[in-house]
């Protein structure tokens, strides 16, 4: 199995919701990213976890906030988002965090903040 | 500090005849650097890597790159287009930084156009 799977594929949530982004990865691989991609631009990386433990925060909002229940799993909580944070949401994973081992990406989630 | 230049945003080719997709890079130690595919509302698909081995990179789908170290450059080449290679190419570097660990920086994508 060398997928990403996210879930859900699109949703669309209202700036007062509550929501979660989930993602899985059964490659045992120990590093697993998010990323926030705007239209017609580059991924922008969000969050990294390291063997389960946040190792780089890019100074995301905290109304955007992770976790990795476990060495498959990682979640992104959404919370009081605001229009602007529309935008496709990739989820990686990577067998480490050394720069030469490349990262495989899930087919991310489109979030529409209405 | 690392960076890396994709020179043209877009790039329009015929179908059967070659792509290149150009790649500058900077780096202050010694990189690794992938190519990676995007088609429209999908997630980014690895085509090929440079780690340190050979210079010239074979990957996925017809795809190959070659690294030039004196240039800066990593430039991605087909030989003969296809209509599905159609899609926003991203150019990637990995390096150390001084404070340890790695950094990935993303190129600015270049969109790939291929009229039949």
């Amino acid at each position: 199995d060398t997928e990403v799977t996210q879930t859900p594929k699109h949703l669309v949530m209202g700036m007062t919701n509550k929501k979660s982004l989930k993602c899985e990865q059964h490659m045992g691989h120990r590093a697993m990213y998010w990323y926030k991609q705007k239209a017609k631009k580059p991924p922008e990386l969000m969050f990294v976890y390291s063997y389960e433990k946040l190792s780089i925060n890019e100074s995301v909002p905290s109304r955007f906030s992770p976790e990795c229940p476990n060495s498959s799993l990682l979640n992104l909580h959404l919370h009081a988002l605001q229009p602007e944070d529309s935008a496709l949401y990739l989820c990686a994973s990577s067998p480490g965090q050394g720069g030469g081992t490349e990262a495989f990406f899930g087919q991310g989630t489109r979030l529409t903040v209405v | 500090a690392q960076s890396v230049t994709q020179l043209d945003s877009h790039v329009s080719v015929s179908e059967g005849t070659p792509v290149l997709l150009r790649c500058n890079y900077s780096s202050s130690y010694s990189p690794s650097l992938f190519w990676y595919v995007q088609h429209p509302n999908k997630g980014l698909q690895l085509l090929l890597k440079y780690t340190s081995a050979a210079t010239l990179v074979k990957g996925i789908n017809g795809f190959e790159a070659e690294f030039k170290k004196s240039e800066t450059s990593f430039h991605l080449t087909k030989p003969s287009a296809h209509m599905s290679d159609a899609a926003e190419y991203f150019c990637v570097v990995s390096d150390r930084v001084r404070a340890g660990g790695f950094k990935t920086i993303f190129g600015a994508g270049t969109r790939l156009f291929v009229k039949a």
